[in-house]
């Protein structure tokens, strides 16, 4: 069945460094792929997607781009903040799109002043 | 907009209880969702409905019940508590065809 998998966490940067969470997923046919954000104490927010191979997604200077030939959707940020520590979940909607979404397990970030 | 409202944002629960966690949305999506939370596994889908009067199990359905009497209103029913079942449980809505899904902020439960 589809499948999502995430670098597991913590992941610890200093603020101003470069951010890359890892994540691939396993599908039939043509899913859409997203990332979401929960901020401590909060419910999920979605921070990106893409619906189709080549996509970039972007929000909040975070990228993600839809690579179908190495089933991949890494999210990456340029320069952290202490605000951007939250637990970012990557997810996958089937192509049959009933509503229902697969995440991966989660990657809990933290940034240090 | 209210969203999607869950409520008792956080319960405590004896083992055998039963308890029902409510959610609805204002934003006349057709499909909505249960998902609980546990460290380390990510989000898992409990149960989903893709219209009123129709419900369906996800990966992990056993011990909840539900039905889906309104477009509105998906409550979750636990039957009997129990401790494996301590979990932060999210309900979600979303359009056909719209692929995103909206969460509401969670309710937190403990099974002693």
């Amino acid at each position: 069945g589809d499948s999502v998998t995430q670098m597991e966490g913590p992941v610890t940067l200093s603020e101003e460094a470069f951010l890359t969470i890892n994540c691939t997923y396993t599908a039939t046919g043509y899913p859409s792929l997203f990332w979401y954000v929960q901020y401590p104490g909060e419910g999920l927010q979605l921070l990106l997607k893409a619906t189709k191979a080549d996509d970039k997604g972007s929000n909040k200077g975070f990228e993600a781009t839809y690579r179908k030939e190495t089933t991949s959707f890494h999210l990456e940020k340029g320069s952290v903040q202490v605000s951007d520590s939250a637990v970012y979940f990557c997810a996958l909607s089937p192509s049959s799109n009933t509503g229902k979404l697969i995440f991966g397990q989660g990657t809990t970030l933290q940034v240090k002043p | 907009n209210a969203g999607v409202t869950q409520t008792p944002k956080f319960q405590v629960l004896k083992t055998g209880q039963s308890m029902t966690l409510q959610c609805a949305q204002d934003m006349n999506h057709e499909y909505m969702s249960w998902y609980r939370q546990d460290p380390g596994m990510g989000l898992r889908l409990i149960h989903y409905s893709v219209g009123a009067g129709i419900t369906d199990q996800g990966e992990v359905p056993n011990g909840y019940n539900v039905s889906r009497s309104t477009t509105e209103d998906f409550p979750l029913r636990l039957l009997s508590a129990a401790p494996s079942q301590t979990s932060v449980y999210f309900c979600a809505s979303s359009l056909p065809g719209a692929r995103e899904l909206f969460f509401g902020e969670g309710s937190r439960l403990t099974v002693l």
